[in-house]
């Protein structure tokens, strides 16, 4: 069965980055795209940017433009993304997706990364 | 980007009652690529409705979508005690993509 499973919680301090990962099992790693989404407490889901798991592509949204990178790693099939320049906003909870196209409906989710950012 | 209006913000029925959740875009979504997703407290979502109306694998029947260009409809024909979570609508036809912010059920 098709499973995302991301890493564990992360405490960071402002300023620093922090990198989460998704890795995918039950399918074929490369057919699909990797969204990343993030909902802050109490507030809704915020789309960040997509990952071609074929060739590696990328499109962010432009609120995290410079800040945020997203990779992946085809031997291991896992998705990575990272955000850096971290401030308290940028609490929340960090989902990965999946979609069957560019423009596709995100079929699974991953459990979601808890990220702190603290002093 | 288009942005999508969810209304009512909250929603209070029984069980057994029929729910009917709005989400309308500013501008019209390309070829339908509207998804809605249900949430429940510390869960992710779970993707119920795609392309407007065609359900996901494993969703129910009471579960049912409609719409096109700016309006959009999530119908629950008839409430089930687990159907009670937060709903939120989605478009994917143009980048950004951008979610409503959220319609919760709650039970009365």
């Amino acid at each position: 069965q098709v499973q995302l499973v991301q890493s564990g919680a992360e405490v960071r301090k402002p300023g620093a980055s922090v990198k989460v990962s998704c890795k995918a099992s039950g399918y074929t790693f490369t057919s699909y795209y990797i969204h990343w989404v993030r909902q802050a407490p109490g507030q809704g889901l915020e789309w960040m940017g997509i990952i071609n798991l074929s060739g590696g592509s990328t499109s962010y949204a432009q609120k995290f433009q410079g800040r945020v990178t997203m990779t992946r790693d085809t031997s291991t099939s896992t998705v990575y993304m990272e955000l850096s320049s971290l401030t308290s906003e940028d609490t929340a909870v960090y989902y990965c997706a999946r979609a069957p196209f560019r423009l596709g409906h995100f079929d699974y989710w991953g459990q979601g990364t808890l990220v702190t950012v603290s002093s | 980007e288009i942005v999508l209006t969810q209304s009512p913000g909250t929603l209070s029925l029984s069980p057994g009652e029929r729910a009917t959740l709005s989400c309308r875009a500013s501008q019209s979504v390309s070829s339908s690529y509207l998804a809605w997703y249900q949430q429940k407290p510390g869960q992710a979502p779970r993707l119920l409705i795609y392309g407007a109306s065609s359900r996901a694998t494993g969703i129910p029947d009471r579960f049912s979508g409609s719409g096109s260009g700016t309006d959009f409809t999530l119908t629950i024909s008839r409430l089930e005690p687990e159907d009670f979570a937060v709903y939120y609508c989605q478009q994917y036809g143009s980048s950004p993509s951008t979610f409503g912010q959220g319609t919760k059920l709650e039970i009365k």
